[in-house]
């Protein structure tokens, strides 16, 4: 399997402009999340789904993010406007709970400037 | 708030001895922990995990101790080896309420020196 896959890998854009970020997840998988990479915070999860429904969404820092699963294959997380601030690694990864196997696979992230 | 900490940002170590991180949660409902590893420009990736039946679990030179009553779990690698210079981040879950969901800590980077 190829595993996670995100695009872009890096990401440069000027404040105010729509960023769009993309996942395809591990195929057979049913959860996919969204974290967040920063100095200040480390690893937050943003957002994650249960066979394409979002689930829990109240890490997701304002109204400027909106995530979509529009199929178990593919994910978007979309920033509009985009702010300095937004400046981070973002990381997309899958899962399939089985018994008691829990793990997460991430992708290789997205490095995102906003300047 | 932080449900998992990891309280010490940097570890050293030499080649060949111990490396202890170390892992403190304050959410007595979880019952599943895991410890990832991390390289620069790469995304995380699995370790090993521990269920909350356990005490102990050993895979080759990782080990990963918890103990429940102290809400602490550590991960042990012996012997240390360059290659295991990386960020190493805890994770929990409480699959009784949150199924799928991890809680991290944010992270300990190991440097291990020749």
């Amino acid at each position: 399997d190829a595993g996670v896959i995100q695009s872009p890998r890096h990401e440069v854009t000027e404040m105010g402009q729509e960023v769009t970020l993309r996942c395809k997840p591990i195929s057979g998988h049913d959860y996919l999340f969204w974290y967040r990479q920063t100095m200040m915070r480390g690893l937050e999860l943003l957002i994650y789904f249960n066979n394409n429904v979002p689930i829990d969404d109240s890490g997701m820092p304002e109204d400027r993010f909106s995530a979509k699963m529009p199929n178990a294959s593919f994910s978007t997380l979309k920033i509009q406007p985009s702010e300095p601030r937004d400046s981070a690694v973002y990381f997309c990864a899958s899962s399939f709970i089985r018994g008691a196997s829990y793990e997460q696979y991430f992708g290789p992230g997205t490095r995102l400037t906003v300047t | 708030d932080q449900q998992v900490k990891q309280n010490s940002p940097s570890l050293s170590v030499q080649e060949g001895r111990i490396s202890i991180l170390n892992c403190d949660y304050t959410n007595s409902m979880f019952d599943y922990f895991l410890w990832y590893k991390k390289y620069p420009a790469e995304g995380p990736t699995f370790l090993i995990s521990i269920s909350s039946i356990k005490d102990k679990n050993e895979d080759g030179r990782f080990t990963v101790f918890l103990n429940k009553s102290a809400k602490h779990l550590s991960l042990h690698i012996v012997p240390s080896q360059p290659g295991d210079s990386a960020v190493y981040f805890c994770a929990a879950s409480d699959r009784g309420s949150t199924l799928g969901r991890l809680y991290f800590g944010r992270g300990t980077q190991l440097t291990v020196w020749p």
